[in-house]
């Protein structure tokens, strides 16, 4: 079945310090989009990309889809303590979203 | 915050109990979902309902029962589980069913399973 992974599992960094998640889907998707989930909370939309190559910004956070629509980044400048958390991609498909494996970021003062 | 509201927020049962998992929406999306999550691992998909009807059964065991009263409400009904179901049980909704629209989630269900 369709797969949806995400590299590194885990990043810890000092705060200030820069971080990047990659996602990479077995198939092509039709869009991605990225949720961010708080310890001990839930999944909360950050965002969607649709078009291949897309580049979209977010203050200091930083997406991108890939153009063959089968990978996408999210890349932190300056992370700050208020980052951390479990960043997971969630490809398109058909009828339903295909969630990644996720990165736990965690950030240290 | 959340648009979507789940009730209970906690919740302990044993293997012969009989319980049943709520959750609202008020944003008139027409779909709506049942993921499980366990710790360390992303959201897993059980079920999808469009306009009320069940479209997506991810071959999820019998013993758990989903159910959509209305275009608003959405149960998870639980009977004779086993304790490696005890998870984190998320409903979202999404103004229509497929993976193109955003999913908003409630705050979750901790269920444990004793």
């Amino acid at each position: 079945g369709q797969q949806v992974m995400q590299i590194p599992q885990y990043q810890h960094v000092q705060e200030g310090e820069d971080f990047t998640t990659y996602c990479n889907s077995s198939t092509t998707l039709s869009n991605i989009q990225w949720y961010k989930q708080r310890p001990g909370g839930h999944p909360v939309f950050l965002i969607q990309l649709v078009k291949s190559g897309e580049v979209k910004k977010q203050k200091r956070l930083t997406f991108q889809f890939g153009e063959a629509k089968k990978n996408s980044s999210l890349h932190i400048t300056a992370t700050q303590t208020t980052d951390v958390g479990t960043y997971f991609c969630a490809g398109g498909a058909t009828n339903k979203l295909i969630f990644g494996t996720g990165t736990l970021l965690a950030v240290q003062p | 915050d959340t648009e979507v509201t789940q009730t209970p927020k906690h919740l302990v049962m044993g293997m012969t109990n009989k319980k049943s998992l709520k959750c609202e929406q008020h944003m008139g999306h027409r779909a709506m979902y049942w993921y499980k999550q366990k710790a360390k691992k992303p959201p897993e998909l059980m079920f999808v309902y469009s306009y009320e009807k069940l479209s997506i059964n991810e071959s999820v065991p019998s013993r758990f029962s989903p159910e959509c009263p209305n275009s608003s409400l959405l149960n998870l009904h639980l009977h004779a589980l086993q304790p490696e179901d005890s998870a984190l049980y998320l409903c979202a909704s999404s103004q229509e069913r497929g993976g193109q629209f955003k999913a908003f989630f409630g705050q979750g269900t901790r269920l444990t399973v004793v």
